[in-house]
């Protein structure tokens, strides 16, 4: 199957600070990029849905100042946590697929921990 | 509003044994319906796909059946190994992916 590769896979930063997530699809060319959110024990709930060339979309509730996405490429798309707090910390997954009503191919996850 | 739902929450069966995850949706429009296994702290791993218009699909000692009209998929494993321990996850996708809660397995030796 397709590979998705996220990095780094664990990170810890202090408060204030922003972290950039990497979400690369490494064999395919993913027009549109899928960022979750997972809390222990939960489910994943979507933050928002990347298209490459234009603005990030995102659900409801969820800061886009805060969480910013950029999908510069074909292969990559990031999400900058800015300002981040201990309440961000969590598991974030990003997603792709081609085309859009095929297969989902997930990176592994990074977990981001906020001290 | 897509709600997916997962029965049982959590599921312990001695190896060997053969064993059913149920997945139910309520909005049957659906493009397709994917099963996933995620191993804690780790990513989703596709187990298989199927589309609207598929019944079933294997992979393996995996079996996933879909009623699209019911609104009901059931994942069947077979032979159960303690290596087959995780969480599952099925999604349904109309304009995006929607997860239910997952099921999480323990196979124990």
């Amino acid at each position: 199957g397709a590979v998705v590769s996220q990095h780094p896979s664990r990170v810890i930063c202090k408060s204030g600070t922003s972290v950039k997530i990497e979400c690369r699809s490494l064999d395919f060319q993913a027009t549109t990029m899928f960022w979750y959110r997972q809390f222990p024990k939960q489910s994943l709930m979507l933050m928002a849905t990347s298209n490459e060339g234009s603005k990030a979309t995102y659900e409801q509730g969820v800061e886009k100042d805060k969480f910013l996405i950029n999908h510069a490429s074909l292969t990559l798309s990031t999400l900058t946590v800015t300002s981040a707090h201990p309440e961000d910390s969590s598991f974030y997954i990003c997603s792709a697929s081609e085309p859009l009503d095929t297969e989902a191919f997930f990176g592994q996850g990074t977990r981001l921990t906020v001290v | 509003k897509q709600e997916v739902t997962q029965i049982p929450a959590a599921l312990s069966v001695p190896e060997g044994e053969n064993l059913v995850l149920n997945c139910s949706f309520t909005d049957s429009a659906i493009y397709n319906l994917q099963w996933f296994r995620q191993d804690p702290g780790k990513g989703l791993t596709s187990l298989l796909l199927i589309q609207s218009s598929q019944r079933e699909q294997t992979s393996g000692r995996l079996n996933a059946s879909l009623d699209k009209s019911s609104g009901r998929s059931t994942l069947y494993i077979a032979a159960s190994q303690p290596g087959d321990s995780a969480t599952y996850l099925c999604a349904v996708r109309i304009s995006r992916l929607t997860f239910g809660e997952g099921t999480q397995l323990t196979v124990n030796p």
